[in-house]
């Protein structure tokens, strides 16, 4: 069974361009969350999907926008790219939004702005 | 979300039990109490979950205080690939299954 699955692995970018990352759940879940990671910190969380809604949202501004896909993939989208937002990002699938639900983690996607 | 504290660091031998302890004395009744860990350059993974009573998985224990105040996770014989940042984490059963991560404990583990 594929676990959490995320492309792609690194990723280089410059200031003001615009970014796609994408993941593929864990089969059977439905429910995918995104969360940044900046070097030397816990990751932070961005928004999550649900029933391809996006059902709560972090601290992040509109830059950061995403969507999920009926098979339950999910992209997240970065515009106008700041040299902040060079950080691991992170996708987590889970079975439903509720919070006994354990959430499992991609390996990530490191994105470097210069 | 409440709020969890964990020590920064913590030192272990190779082969030894190894005991993390979070406190999280404004948890309410119907918080999750989670367990993740992050080794070097990976992903967060799942360790252990519990609410009331102390629980056991194959990779680890969690033993949970009677108040709920504070929980303490077991790791019976650390090895080197136990190297890593572990997380306590509550949640809401009634919320979201989002994860608020704090600093978490760096794990260190020596031959």
């Amino acid at each position: 069974d594929a676990g959490v699955t995320q492309s792609p692995t690194h990723l280089i970018k410059t200031r003001g361009q615009q970014v796609t990352l994408r993941c593929s759940p864990k089969s059977g879940h439905d429910t995918v969350s995104w969360y940044q990671q900046a070097l030397g910190q816990g990751p932070q969380f961005i928004f999550q999907y649900y029933e391809e809604e996006e059902r709560q949202r972090g601290n992040f501004p509109d830059r950061f926008s995403g969507h999920q896909f009926p098979n339950y993939s999910s992209e997240l989208n970065v515009n106008a790219l700041l040299l902040g937002d060079s950080a691991l990002y992170l996708c987590a699938s889970s079975e439903g939004l509720a919070g006994r639900e354990t959430q499992y983690f991609g390996p990530g996607t490191r994105l470097l702005v210069l | 979300d409440a709020k969890t504290t964990q020590p920064n660091s913590m030192e272990s031998n190779e082969e030894e039990p190894v005991h993390l302890p979070c406190n999280h004395s404004t948890i309410s009744g119907t918080d999750y109490i989670h367990w993740y860990r992050q080794l070097p350059s990976q992903g967060p993974e799942y360790v252990i979950h519990g609410l009331t009573s102390n629980v056991n998985n194959r990779m680890a224990s969690l033993a949970i205080a009677e108040d709920r105040k504070s929980s303490t996770l077991i790791l019976h014989r650390a090895t080197l690939r136990d190297a890593a940042v572990y997380y306590c984490i509550l949640t809401m059963n009634s919320g979201y299954s989002t994860l608020t991560f704090g600093k978490g404990t760096m794990l260190l583990v020596s031959p």
